[in-house]
């Protein structure tokens, strides 16, 4: 089956830097990639959905300065939170949809954890 | 706005029986996807079933089936022969045919298969 990598699996930072997660759809192109985030024993919650080559459309209440996204390729999607806080420590997951067939697939997942 | 309804929060079930996961969903589109998807302990989700909504032929992937009944708008899955491996959160999950759409979620059924 078709494969997203995300690295890295989990980074520990300290409160007001910034961190880079990579979203790389391996085998297929990708012409949408979404981010999630996920709270403990709860369902994905939909940060954003890009599309290569323009800007990211954000969900309600997600900050656009806050969660920096690019989607330069049609394998590659990065996610940024900048100047981190507690709070932002969460479960972060990528998704990237075949252009060509319509299933969406999942990345591992990136651990983050705001000191 | 779609939405996607998952009643059973939790589910038994011991190993080598069969077990059924309920999903409705609501919608006025005609042609959708709907995905069944799973997430075990590791948090990868993995995608287990595919349904294209103008098939009326029930999907079917080794040891899982679907039941969908789309004037019902309902999409159950059925594990057969259930294995520990089976344990995990599952997710019911809708998308539109047309466009680059986020998929939508139900909040997810915890299965734990017992020896």
């Amino acid at each position: 089956g078709a494969v997203v990598s995300q690295h890295p699996s989990w980074v520990i930072c300290k409160s007001g830097t910034s961190v880079k997660i990579e979203c790389r759809s391996l085998d297929f192109q990708a012409t949408t990639m979404f981010w999630y985030r996920q709270f403990p024993k709860q369902s994905l919650m939909l940060m954003a959905t890009s599309n290569e080559g323009s800007k990211a459309t954000y969900e309600q209440g997600v900050e656009k300065d806050k969660f920096l996204i690019n989607h330069a390729s049609l394998t590659l999607s990065t996610l940024t939170v900048t100047s981190a806080h507690p709070e932002d420590s969460s479960f972060y997951i990528c998704s990237a949809r075949d252009s060509q067939w319509g299933t969406q697939y999942f990345g591992p997942g990136t651990r983050l954890t705001v000191l | 706005a779609q939405t996607v309804t998952q009643s059973q929060p939790e589910m038994s079930v011991q190993e080598a029986e069969t077990v059924t996961l309920s999903c409705t969903y609501d919608t006025s589109e005609n042609n959708y996807y709907l995905f069944w998807y799973k997430q075990p302990p590791s948090r990868q989700m993995i995608l287990v079933i595919r349904q294209e909504a103008y098939k009326q032929q029930n999907a079917t992937e080794n040891r899982f089936s679907v039941n969908f009944q789309k004037a019902a708008k309902s999409f159950s899955l059925k594990i057969s022969d259930s294995q520990l491996g089976d344990t995990a959160m599952y997710f019911c999950a809708f998308m539109k045919f047309v466009g680059n759409t986020p998929l939508v979620f139900g909040k997810g059924t915890r299965l734990s298969v017992i020896a």
